[in-house]
């Protein structure tokens, strides 16, 4: 089985920062990483595929980078929307999220 | 506009055997290119992906679940289901019925069941 251990788990930025979220496969999976949103009560919503596909509808200050076992994703511009909890996913397996939070 | 709408009992108990239903509106689950399938997270934690069914019948699991999961298609009431048997505490969770247009990537979800299981 191929793993995902996405980082940090938790982060505290401020409207306007940039930030990163990282996952690492535990071998290579080419570019077959998604990155997902869920804000509280709510479903995930796809914000990513294939790396660094944007979904249809998601604001172009999420960006995903990354091929082989890196990935990264990043939010330029916080907006207040945008705290919420990230997750990627390769195939069946999920990361552990990233809970990013108001500073 | 598409939605998916989960039923099924909110409460199972151990060892006896979880059964949901996902209706689609505004689409067809004999759509070419799509699958349909079932992930859960349990209260406070992270997702987990169970299964999915493609327009051509073909299904796909989560290893760790496949021995007691079952998927299946009505297409007549544009509607699939999931059976989870044996179920036990660590079953509790929401679980959402979910589209994905190829490789995992699930691009519309239904709003959440909440399943416990508990006597």
């Amino acid at each position: 089985d191929i793993q995902v251990t996405q980082s940090p788990s938790s982060l505290s930025a401020s409207v306007g920062d940039r930030v990163t979220i990282t996952c690492r496969a535990s071998q290579s999976i080419s570019s077959s990483l998604n990155w997902y949103q869920q804000k509280s009560g709510k479903a995930p919503k796809l914000l990513i595929y294939a790396a660094s596909s944007l979904q249809s509808g998601v604001p172009s200050r999420f960006t995903g980078s990354g091929s082989g076992t890196d990935f990264t994703l990043t939010i330029n511009s916080l907006q207040p929307e945008d705290f919420a909890t990230y997750y990627c996913q390769q195939s069946y397996s999920f990361g552990q999220g990233t809970r990013l939070e108001i500073k | 506009q598409l939605q998916l709408q989960e039923s099924g009992p909110g409460l199972v108990k151990p060892s006896e055997t979880l059964f949901l239903t996902c209706t689609v509106f505004g689409g067809s689950i004999s759509s070419s290119g799509y699958y349909w399938g079932w992930i859960r997270q349990p209260p406070g934690k992270g997702l987990e992906w169970i299964v999915s069914i493609g327009y051509s019948g073909y299904t796909y699991y989560n290893p760790s679940l496949k021995s007691r999961v079952t998927i299946s298609a009505d297409t007549s009431k544009n509607q699939f289901s999931l059976k989870l048997s044996s179920v036990t505490a660590a079953d509790t969770a929401i679980y959402y019925c979910a589209r994905d247009f190829g490789y995992y990537r699930t691009d519309a979800w239904g709003q959440g069941t909440l399943v416990t299981v508990s006597s």
